[in-house]
């Protein structure tokens, strides 16, 4: 199947800083990717759907000032989580579809682990 | 996307085959079920997925109900490392972008 990469694995960083999360979809193009958040013992949470050359598209309650996303090319989507805050602290998910407009499969990152001082 | 709920979690032995139930009564004629799993500290990765018919995959089986308002994971011989939750998720078949909105699935252990 199709490899989702994400990087880095974790991060630690203090209160107020940036951070940015990359996902690259390794052989494959991706016109379309997926980024999720999910906090300890909790399911996946949709934020945002990221079109390659276009703004992104945010789920309800997620603020897009918040978490910048950027799909600068079709292997390549970043989450930007900015003034991070330790309720930040988690664990965001990327995915990509290898073929837009078919009815299987999404391929996931590994996740990274934030933890916000 | 229609609701599916599924037991919050099971048990099993080694070896042994898996059930994994979801209901789904509202799902429309257009969904596909879509099953992912979820090892710890992993990103999900796909099982199977299927319309109308059961379908089989080198990891799982799919059984779909005939009405469609059910259907059942079968893991045929449970191994250490199906240890994980595992998801049943609907999504349109017209829905061209694509995204996934995951429930909270089923938590599945497997005793050695």
């Amino acid at each position: 199947g199709a490899v989702v990469s994400q990087h880095p694995s974790w991060v630690i960083c203090k209160s107020g800083t940036s951070v940015k999360i990359e996902c690259r979809s390794l052989d494959f193009q991706a016109t379309t990717m997926f980024w999720y958040r999910q906090f300890p013992k909790q399911s996946l949470m949709l934020m945002a759907t990221s079109n390659e050359g276009s703004k992104a598209t945010y789920e309800q309650g997620v603020e897009k000032d918040k978490f910048l996303i950027n799909h600068a090319s079709l292997t390549l989507s970043t989450l930007t989580v900015t003034s991070a805050h330790p309720e930040d602290s988690s664990f965001y998910i990327c995915s990509a579809r290898d073929a837009p407009l078919r009815a299987g499969e999404l391929f996931f990152g590994e996740g990274s682990r934030l933890t916000v001082l | 996307d229609a609701k599916t709920t599924q037991p919050n979690s099971m048990e099993s032995n080694e070896e042994e085959p898996v059930h994994l139930p979801c209901n789904h009564s509202t799902i429309s004629g257009t969904d596909y079920i879509h099953w992912y799993r979820q090892l710890p500290s992993q990103g999900p990765e796909y099982v199977i997925h299927g319309l109308t018919s059961n379908v089989n995959n080198r990891m799982a089986s799919l059984a779909i109900a005939e009405d469609r308002k059910s259907s059942t994971l079968i893991l045929h011989r449970a191994t250490l490392r199906d240890a994980a939750v595992y998801y049943c998720i609907l999504r349109d078949a017209y829905n061209q972008g694509g995204k996934l909105i995951f429930g909270q699935g089923t938590e599945l252990s497997v005793k050695p």
